[in-house]
């Protein structure tokens, strides 16, 4: 299978709703990082994880490279949220990096 | 001031025709760098990277090329454009002596290929 899958491929939240985006690892990965891309294309980058969990604000982002999984957890939900969230992971070759398929998230008022 | 600049902006080409995009990264001292490549609305695939002046590594075959002819310079190139080669090119760099920096990403070049 592919080595990154990320889901949901798209998500419709509410202002105000809390949601998760979640990505499946086929191998082992060393770390994981999420972003954000705007309409314009840049990424922003979100959170790198070697491993456990990180917070920042409303964002939240766990990393559990034995069970071969990562999470970006969003809570009350903001329109400035929309756009489109990446995950990506190095494995063994530290200058690899593959990224998931993306998530497309649209906050609705 | 940005450590990354990518040039151009945007860029439209004909089928059949060369291309240059380029990557300055200011400041960092042999830093890795990073070619990425993203079809309109789809996720990104890296492309290249490199490590060294002079030395590059695909990842990706797209019928592109890539250069590092300073160590502050990254050069994505082909002499023949395709249709396929539409997108957004991103570019990225990480230090070299920590492996656990996460790349950091350029503004990108988006390409139209008529």
């Amino acid at each position: 299978g592919m080595p990154v899958e990320q889901n949901p491929p798209a998500l419709s939240l509410y202002e105000g709703a809390d949601s998760g985006l979640r990505c499946n690892f086929s191998t082992t990965m060393k770390s994981v990082q999420w972003f954000q891309q705007n309409h314009r294309g840049r990424l922003i980058t979100l959170f790198y994880l070697a491993q456990g969990t990180k917070e920042n604000g409303r964002l939240k982002s766990t990393f559990n490279s034995k069970e071969r999984y990562s999470t970006l957890h969003i809570k009350d939900a903001q329109l400035e949220d929309s756009g489109t969230y990446f995950c990506a992971a190095r494995g063994t070759n530290a200058y690899k990096v593959i990224f998931g398929k993306g998530t497309h998230l649209h906050v609705l008022p | 001031a940005q450590t990354i600049h990518q040039w151009p902006v945007a860029e439209i080409k004909a089928v059949g025709s060369p291309l240059s995009l380029g990557c300055t990264i200011k400041g960092k001292s042999s830093p890795n760098l990073y070619w990425y490549w993203q079809a309109t609305g789809g996720t990104l695939q890296q492309l290249f990277y490199s490590i060294t002046v002079g030395q590059v590594e695909s990842v990706v075959q797209l019928n592109l090329s890539a250069s590092r002819p300073k160590d502050d310079q990254f050069i994505l190139s082909t002499e023949k454009l395709l249709l396929s080669h539409s997108g957004f090119y991103l570019c990225a760099w990480s230090l070299r002596t920590n492996n656990n920096q996460a790349p950091l990403f350029g503004e990108g070049t988006r390409l139209s290929v008529l």
